[in-house]
């Protein structure tokens, strides 16, 4: 079965450092989200992407946070200045149509963000 | 109950048992829902989903149920196994696309 990817699985930061998190969304889905979910907490949506460019996104998803479809299968989410505070599981998500038109999103299994 | 910071409401079952999993939801305006399942250390996975014009929807070994009047969602599992023990979350659609998700409860299934 198609399946979400993300990498790295574990990603270890200085605090002020920028990351990105990559992940290659199913294929033939055209609708693309990132989520975070911190520890022991809900998991929260940041942004979804469609037709390169943004849909929707939350008030976590602020200017430090930038997401970019670079070539036909990659995803990214970009954090430009790291705070201990984004520290989290990201997820990455997709789906074939917009969420509420009966298509479920499928997540990948996370990148562990861990800031010191 | 209501479950605050690291602690998790928790159903414990015996193996063979049915488990029911409630949830309560938010937006009344909100239209298609999901379950999603989480084991330790991956991304939530599908289990179900439903619309707000149906109050019932079966798949294997699961039923989901929805109570548009007192907002309430519920995911009942048939003859529960070992490997069902996870952390559930059910996840409304509000606005474009949005996932809001609720704050899980976690199964404990003993064989």
């Amino acid at each position: 079965e198609p399946e979400v990817t993300q990498t790295p699985s574990h990603q270890v930061t200085q605090m002020g450092q920028e990351v990105i998190l990559r992940c290659v969304p199913i294929s033939n889905h055209l609708y693309f989200y990132w989520y975070r979910q911190i520890l022991g907490q809900k998991v929260e949506f940041l942004v979804s992407f469609y037709n390169n460019e943004i849909s929707e996104k939350s008030e976590i998803f602020d200017d430090q946070f930038s997401v970019e479809r670079p070539d036909g299968s990659n995803f990214t989410l970009k954090i430009r200045s790291t705070k201990l505070e984004d520290s989290a599981m990201y997820f990455c998500a997709s789906s074939v149509s917009k969420g509420n038109g009966n298509q479920p999103q499928h997540f990948g299994d996370g990148t562990r963000l861990s800031i010191l | 109950g209501e479950s605050v910071g690291l602690h998790l409401p928790t159903l414990s079952v015996q193996e063979g048992d049915n488990s029911i999993i409630n949830c309560a939801y938010s937006n009344s305006a909100s239209d298609y829902f999901i379950w999603y399942k989480q084991e330790s250390g991956k991304g939530p996975q599908f289990i179900i989903d439903i619309r707000s014009n149906m109050d019932k929807r079966q798949g294997q070994r699961v039923t989901v149920l929805l109570n548009k009047t007192v907002k309430h969602l519920s995911l009942q599992i048939a003859a529960t196994q070992p490997g069902d023990s996870a952390v559930y979350f059910c996840a409304e659609i509000s606005g474009y696309s949005t996932l809001t998700f609720g704050k899980g409860t976690m199964l404990l299934v003993s064989p």
